[in-house]
């Protein structure tokens, strides 16, 4: 089965500064990769994906980076704000198999 | 719009009770799913349904049952609670399992499950 890698567990930024959180996966018909936020005592709430046929995608501050040749893609956020401290997931696959997670703290 | 919705938010359990964590869904979704999150380790997926009356196994499913009889309702089952079994437990759903044009899962709150 698939097998998802996220990096770091924890990272603390200044705000205004970029952050980046790579993943990688081992199934390499995996075709879907999302990213989750989750706020303190909510759900996760999917905040960009791509898809297998495209190398790079954008939404305002937020970017997601797809190396299918190393089966890795990566989450960029930039201008980081306080309100993005959260924990955020990565996750490849149909069955959604998740990454552990990576705890962002932004700093004031 | 409802959503995903999740009940009890919050249980005690003392070994080997039994309950239902219950998860209802009002987007006619297909697909739904259950999911524990410990400390560490992700979300990992218990049971998973692409349709009423069919359901199957995910990637921890021990000690834990599920029945899909509409398309709305997924309820969890635990019948014999064990310490191990303390987590915070989230339903998604989706609105097709396989297409591969849609594929964003939409959670409930949670429910935090302490077994004692």
């Amino acid at each position: 089965g698939e097998n998802v890698e996220q990096h770091p567990s924890t990272l603390s930024v200044q705000e205004g500064d970029s952050a980046v959180i790579k993943c990688t996966y081992s199934d390499s018909a995996s075709n879907y990769f999302p990213w989750y936020k989750q706020e303190l005592g909510k759900g996760p709430q999917l905040i960009i994906d791509i898809r297998s046929n495209v190398g790079e995608k954008k939404d305002q501050r937020i970017a997601v980076t797809l190396n299918k040749t190393a089966k890795h893609f990566s989450l960029h956020i930039t201008e980081t704000q306080p309100e993005d401290s959260a924990v955020y997931f990565c996750a490849a696959k149909g069955d959604m198999r998740f990454g552990a997670g990576t705890r962002l703290t932004v700093k004031p | 719009n409802a959503g995903v919705t999740q009940t009890p938010k919050f249980q005690v359990l003392k070994t080997g009770q039994s309950m239902t964590l219950q998860c209802a869904q009002d987007m006619n979704h297909e697909y739904m799913s259950w999911y524990r999150q410990d400390p560490g380790m992700g979300l990992r997926l218990i049971h998973y349904s692409v349709g009423a009356g069919i359901t199957d196994q995910g990637e921890v499913p021990n000690g834990y049952n599920v029945s899909r009889s509409t398309t709305e309702d997924f309820p969890l089952r635990l019948l014999s609670a064990a310490p191990s079994q303390t987590s915070v437990y989230f339903c998604a759903s989706s609105r097709t399992a396989h297409t591969p044009g849609t594929g964003e899962l939409f959670f409930g709150e949670g429910s935090r499950l302490t077994v004692l």
